[in-house]
């Protein structure tokens, strides 16, 4: 079946870059049609989408955050990473990696992940 | 960036009643909307796709309509599990957005 499963630290310090691991199961990063998106959630607040990469490489970023995010993937290893440099208290949220499934065009996120709970303190 | 509003914020219903949930988008988009339920603690689920598909497995209790920048999210029969809150998200743009949320709590 397919899983998504974030990893990474739990507390960073402010102006530190946080790097957020995806590894997936059950699809290949591979696969025409597929994607893996990082959507984040402030406690208490709503969702935002930060980045997503597709099976032919194709990246997009969320236009406030552009200049500090880059996302990557590692198809041999099932992995996506995403990284955030100069991070805030701010940025402190339950980060989520989910998949995007293309179907017919409309795009959509079928799986998620667990989320990983990141404090930005010092 | 297409920004994503929906109405209300919140709202309080009994098991049983039929609610109806507004998403509307600063510009058209087509079809291209989803709808998204979220419990505490849990990650988001996805309930409808392309404004008015249902995902496989959701409850037929659940349906979406609308096309260009009103959208609605309707339960035609409130039950015990579906208190969450819910996000719909636009995928016209490939700079996704999600709504704010509509919370739906026991009245």
């Amino acid at each position: 079946q397919v899983t998504l499963k974030e990893s990474g630290p739990v507390l960073v310090k402010p102006t530190e870059t946080l790097t957020l691991t995806c590894t997936v199961s059950g699809f290949s990063l591979s696969n025409a049609r597929m994607g893996v998106s990082w959507i984040r959630q402030p406690p208490g607040k709503a969702l935002e989408w930060l980045a997503h990469i597709f099976s032919n490489d194709e990246k997009s970023y969320s236009t406030s955050l552009k200049s500090r995010l880059t996302i990557s993937k590692d198809t041999s290893k099932s992995q996506v990473v995403l990284t955030m440099t100069n991070m805030d208290p701010v940025d402190t949220a339950t980060y989520y990696c989910a998949r995007i499934v293309d179907s017919s065009s409309f795009l959509y996120f079928d799986y998620w992940g667990q989320g990983t709970l990141v404090t930005v303190s010092s | 960036d297409i920004q994503m509003t929906q109405s209300p914020s919140s709202l309080s219903a009994s098991v049983g009643d039929r609610v109806t949930i507004t998403c509307r988008a600063s510009q058209s988009i087509s079809s291209y909307l989803n709808w998204y339920q979220q419990k505490p603690g849990k990650a988001p689920k996805l309930l409808i796709y392309a404004a008015s598909s249902l995902q496989s497995g959701v409850p037929s209790r659940f349906s979406g309509s609308g096309s260009g920048t009103d959208f609605t999210l309707t339960i035609s029969s409130l039950q015990p599990e579906d208190f969450a809150t819910y996000y719909c998200q636009q995928s016209y743009s490939t700079f996704f957005t999600f709504g704010p949320g509509t919370k739906v709590d026991i009245k």
